[in-house]
């Protein structure tokens, strides 16, 4: 079983702090991707990162793979009351057809105006 | 273009009835997963179907079931509710394996 920790589970800060996601596993996926999800919607996704070592930029947004594909970060500055909801990273497993997302818990960020 | 679409988007059940969740993907997408979110355990994965058959299946009891018809609508059906199936049922379309996933906002499903 792939396993996905995020950290931290919950975070509230002030409109204009930085802050830092992480995603963390064992096991080594094949790609890993960044959701959003806001209350009574389902997640959409943000950015999907490939290469080991590759960074990704999404505005204030940047997102970061671990040279191993193991791990994984979300960095946001200057964070806005619109980014307030719940971030996902998702490891894929790819093997032929068979193709797997692995969630991880999530990270139930609040920002406060 | 229209997107994922599950109905009903609330539902109350009671512990030991059956229940059945439709899902309407994307036009042209033929890949429907099924996902379970709860507080406790996050987004699990359900199953996967592509042009009507069952490709992928994760770690759930038989009670949870699924088809994908033709026009690649999906049910998903869970017999004898427990409690612990109180969850958001969300459903995902994509063109296939590997290609992004396009969530609906999910069936809220409460087991009293």
């Amino acid at each position: 079983t792939q396993l996905l920790e995020q950290s931290p589970q919950f975070l509230s800060i002030q409109e204009g702090e930085n802050l830092t996601v992480y995603c963390n596993s064992s096991s080594v996926f094949s790609s890993l991707q960044w959701y959003r999800q806001e209350p009574g919607e389902g997640p959409v996704l943000l950015v999907t990162v490939v290469t080991g070592g590759e960074v990704k930029k999404l505005k204030r947004l940047t997102f970061q793979f671990g040279d191993a594909r193991k791990d994984s970060s979300l960095h946001i500055t200057a964070a806005q009351p619109g980014d307030t909801g719940l971030y996902l990273c998702a490891g894929a497993y790819s093997g032929g057809s068979n193709y797997k997302l692995t969630f991880g818990k999530g990270t139930l960020l609040t920002v406060n105006p | 273009k229209a997107g994922v679409t599950q109905t009903p988007r609330y539902l109350i059940k009671t512990r030991g009835q059956q229940v059945t969740l439709s899902c309407s993907p994307i036009s042209g997408h033929r890949s429907v997963s099924w996902y379970q979110q709860t507080p406790g355990q996050g987004l699990q994965f359900l199953f996967e179907y592509f042009s009507e058959t069952q490709r992928n299946k994760g770690n759930f009891p038989g009670r949870f079931s699924g088809r994908q018809f033709s026009n690649s609508r999906s049910e998903m059906n869970v017999s004898t509710l427990e409690l612990g199936d109180s969850a958001l049922y969300l459903c995902a379309s994509s063109l296939g394996a590997g290609n992004e996933q396009f969530f609906g906002p999910g069936t809220r499903l409460t087991v009293l």
